[in-house]
């Protein structure tokens, strides 16, 4: 039962165009969300997180949108740019410390 | 000047085997957790320890077992290797236990033949 899905596998956006990601839950006790980037043969690494009180947090080029009625949240990347190429995962978290993540979304930015 | 650390990066062992991957945080973090990704993508929480207390412990088999000698290193010792352990393993931290930022290690890739 996947709590935390991105149906989207992959996603093609050229420089300097917005890219937007976008996760789902299910588990309405999730009160914590996190955006990983992860390059091949690395950990991922942390980008933006926004907790379930807000339904918005912007960190330079990236925004993290949530809608807890819809159970939905978005990362928008802007401008894009190729180093922003890789693998995006959504997690998400219910106060233990346990993240809940994505299957992943693979960005890829072209010139 | 690494922050969460690995070892090994690559193994590749038998069939029932022993074997173990260590991971070290120069964090100052007090919980540490273990994460298997399998070969569908999926990454999923195993263990977490909080100050070498057990806090996490999902539904992995009794041949996996954490073991935390200080709040900065969190092994994993797997006994009896099975072909379905093949996986890249995930090691991270975190300041505290209760949701906010983890912080990942580089990963250990698992081969069992």
């Amino acid at each position: 039962d996947q709590q935390v899905k991105q149906n989207s596998p992959s996603l093609s956006v050229q420089e300097g165009r917005i890219s937007i990601l976008n996760c789902d839950y299910t588990n309405s006790m999730f009160d914590y969300f996190l955006w990983y980037k992860k390059y091949p043969a690395e950990g991922p690494t942390f980008l933006i997180s926004i907790s379930s009180i807000k339904d918005k947090n912007e960190d330079g080029r990236f925004t993290v949108f949530l809608n807890k009625s819809a159970k939905h949240l978005s990362l928008h990347i802007v401008p894009s740019q190729p180093g922003d190429s890789a693998v995006y995962f959504c997690a998400a978290s219910e106060g233990i410390g346990k993240l809940i993540f994505g299957t992943g979304t693979r960005l890829q930015v072209f010139p | 000047d690494t922050a969460v650390s690995q070892t090994p990066k690559y193994l590749v062992t038998q069939m029932g085997n022993d074997k173990s991957i260590k991971c070290e945080q120069n964090l100052g973090h007090d919980t540490m957790y273990w994460y298997k990704q399998d070969s569908k993508k999926f990454l999923k929480i195993m263990f977490s320890y909080n100050n070498k207390e057990l806090i996490i412990n999902e539904t992995v088999p009794n041949r996996f077992s954490p073991k935390s000698p200080d709040k900065a290193h969190l092994n994993l010792h797997i006994n009896s290797l099975e072909l379905g352990d093949s996986a890249v393993y995930f090691c991270a931290s975190s300041p505290y236990t209760g949701g906010g930022e983890q912080f990942f290690g580089p990963g250990t890739r698992l081969t069992v033949l």
